[in-house]
């Protein structure tokens, strides 16, 4: 069983550029949810897909937009960086209609943007 | 608005000895509660759950306690092992299978040998 796999682990970029970061969720996971973690906060809920459709959406601007495509991968991709964007982005699977709240998490990309 | 607090950064504790990470929350619609483990260079990892309809969850060497009244929780380990350091976070959220966690953030244990 393979668990939830990021990429890339470190990216640099400058203010008002874009970045896509990707995803393979666990097997026989067909939910993703993406979630910033600041430095010295705790992870916070951007969005979240299911069926190729977002259908969950946290206290975040338009620039922040995912895709979810047919194999349970996902993107996120963020527009005109800014630099509080800087930030450990993690990925997260799980299964919907098992009632839980367990997700499984990847180890994140770690975006710094100057 | 942080809805999720963990007001100590940090615990140390010896081995064998138990650990308590505190929580407290502000939003009374939370009704499903977790803790992850996070290790460095990792994601974080389930630890333990509690629905909002029981005040106590056990799994082996970890427990979960609820107060929904002092809107509180807690978890012990007992007893403590050096396998987990580790910085622990709580998580609620408004329905059980929602994928919208609020987090706190963190408490990061140590457990001296």
């Amino acid at each position: 069983e393979t668990g939830v796999t990021q990429s890339p682990t470190h990216l640099i970029k400058t203010r008002g550029q874009q970045v896509t970061l990707r995803c393979s969720s666990q097997s026989g996971h067909n939910t993703v949810s993406w979630y910033q973690q600041a430095l010295g906060q705790g992870p916070q809920f951007i969005f979240q897909y299911y069926r190729e459709e977002e259908n969950g959406r946290g206290n975040f601007p338009p620039r922040f937009s995912g895709l979810q495509f047919p194999n349970y991968s996902s993107e996120l991709n963020v527009n005109a960086l800014e630099l509080d964007d800087s930030a450990l982005y993690l990925c997260a699977s799980s299964f919907e209609g098992t009632g839980a709240n367990v997700l499984t998490f990847g180890a994140g990309s770690r975006l710094t943007v100057l | 608005d942080q809805q999720v607090k963990q007001n100590s950064p940090s615990l140390s504790v010896q081995e064998g000895r138990i650990s308590i990470l505190n929580c407290d929350y502000t939003n009374s619609m939370f009704d499903y509660f977790l803790w992850y483990k996070k290790y460095p260079a990792e994601g974080p990892t389930f630890l333990i759950s509690i629905s909002s309809i029981k005040d106590k969850n056990e799994d082996g060497r970890f427990t979960v306690f609820l107060n929904k009244s002092a809107k509180h929780l807690s978890l012990h380990i007992v007893p403590s092992q050096p396998g987990d350091s580790a910085v622990y976070f709580c998580a609620a959220s408004h329905q059980t299978g929602a994928n919208n966690l609020f987090f706190g953030t963190g408490t990061r244990l140590t457990v001296i040998p």
